[in-house]
């Protein structure tokens, strides 16, 4: 079975400042791996995914983050907030080929202030 | 295209009562998978449907919570009885299977208040 650790549960950053969020897995086989955002009353978005191919992954809003294998990292990178970029970010496996099912870390709170 | 909607956005019941989350996924995504967090702790996976059939259920708490996919359309999760630590957030996602891979879209989820 896969897991996920969030390194961090609280990142507060001042506006147009770089974020950086860790995430680290393990697993006994390859991984599919994702970022979800939350803002506040919202639902779960898709930020970015890593399926396969570059291990440097674009996203949505400005987002970056970088697959390391030999690490087993995730970290997911903006290189200057938004007030708007306040939300709750969860990383996320599922392993390839097998049931798909998501395990989710538990979660980073950035908090940008001006 | 519609994402996934799920009813209600907020339920408040006391300790005892039944509830029931309803979840409608992507039109033609296949898969249907239901989440929870609870305060404080991680999402966690509940179950997973395949068109109408349980695909995996290793997730559901206990036999409390009862899911079904009827025509492999929408879905719902029924807690009967409610208790205090079913209170939290249960997220419905859908997807289809595409060339070996997938990703989960998900609903805005609904908040559930036990009492």
């Amino acid at each position: 079975a896969q897991s996920v650790t969030q390194l961090d549960s609280q990142v507060p950053v001042f506006e147009e400042a770089p974020v950086e969020l860790r995430c680290n897995y393990s697993s006994s086989v390859s991984v599919y791996l994702f970022w979800y955002v939350q803002y506040p009353n919202q639902g779960l978005q898709l930020l970015l995914k890593y399926l396969s191919g570059s291990t440097l992954v674009k996203g949505i809003n400005g987002f970056e983050a970088e697959f390391n294998k030999s690490q087993t990292s995730f970290h997911l990178r903006k290189p200057s907030v938004h007030i708007s970029d306040t939300a709750e970010y969860f990383c996320a496996v599922s392993e390839v080929s097998r049931d798909y099912k998501l395990s989710f870390g538990a979660g980073t709170t950035v908090t940008v202030r001006a | 295209e519609a994402g996934v909607t799920q009813f209600p956005s907020h339920s408040v019941i006391e300790k005892g009562q039944t509830v029931t989350l309803r979840c409608d996924p992507i039109s033609g995504h296949d898969n249907l998978y239901w989440y929870r967090r609870v305060m404080g702790k991680e999402i966690k996976f509940l179950l997973h449907f395949v068109k109408e059939s349980k695909q995996d259920e290793s997730g559901m708490p206990n036999n409390r919570f009862l899911a079904e996919r009827t025509g492999g359309t929408y879905s719902t999760l029924k807690v009967q009885p409610a208790e205090l630590e079913d209170s939290g957030v249960y997220f419905c996602a859908s997807s289809q299977r595409l060339a070996g891979t997938e990703t989960q879209y998900f609903g805005p989820g609904t908040r559930l208040l036990v009492l």
